[in-house]
């Protein structure tokens, strides 16, 4: 069984649209993030979740809603898409309250056009 | 601005050498990690060491840590081209209450030909 896991892994759509994408983790963790991967590789915390409370936001744009309905569940949802959120986005999971190693999703790679 | 810079950007070795990567960090931390990425693929753990550890191994991984001088290092010995990926050090600070957010360096490109 996948620890952490994302969908979709692919996900391509036009500018404007709006889009989600889904992460689960079966490791029984508290903690869930959300990272963009640019093309560069520069990996940037976006959101960190606590039991499903909002700890960390890093001044992402306000089109970026995380959504955690329960602890094992963040999702994302993107609203009006541009080319620049063009990347790759990761989850991940934590436990300790992200003191500890974390889990990495797959990722999923979002191409806006 | 960053807190974890990895130096070098790139690194191509032949299979067999050591490989070392350092990471250098700007605030006080309270664990530093390594991790690595395939292409195309997500992070994996490597090792973690605590700000009250100063050496740890694990397999043909050799981590340092100095905290005085706010740098780490990385080490792979008798490196292997299952070995080529990128390598990112990670560190723990404050994220509010107790909690931390992971902070990641742009990484090293560490490429092992055969």
């Amino acid at each position: 069984d996948t620890a952490v896991s994302q969908t979709p892994k692919y996900l391509v759509t036009q500018m404007g649209n709006d889009k989600s994408i889904k992460c689960e983790q079966n490791l029984g963790h508290d903690t869930m993030y959300w990272y963009k991967q640019d093309s560069k590789k520069f990996l940037k915390i976006m959101f960190s979740y606590n039991n499903k409370e909002l700890i960390i936001n890093e001044t992402v744009p306000n089109r970026f809603s995380p959504k955690s309905p329960d602890k094992a569940h963040l999702n994302l949802h993107i609203n009006s898409l541009e080319l620049g959120d063009s990347a790759v986005y990761f989850c991940a999971s934590s436990q300790a309250g992200g003191n500890t190693e974390a889990f990495f999703g797959q990722g999923t790679r979002l191409t806006v056009v | 601005s960053q807190q974890g810079e990895e130096d070098p950007q790139a690194l191509s070795i032949q299979e067999g050498e050591n490989a070392t990567m350092n990471c250098s960090y700007k605030t006080s931390i309270n664990n530093l990690q390594w991790y690595r990425q395939n292409s195309g693929r997500g992070l994996v753990h490597l090792i973690l060491i605590r700000s009250n550890e100063r050496e740890k191994h694990s397999g043909r991984l050799r981590v340092t840590l100095d905290t005085s001088k706010k740098s780490s290092s990385l080490l792979i010995t008798a490196s292997r081209a299952a070995d080529t990926a990128s390598y990112f050090c990670a560190t723990a600070l404050p994220g509010g209450g107790s909690n931390y957010k992971l902070t990641f360096g742009k990484g090293t490109l560490l490429t092992v030909n055969p």
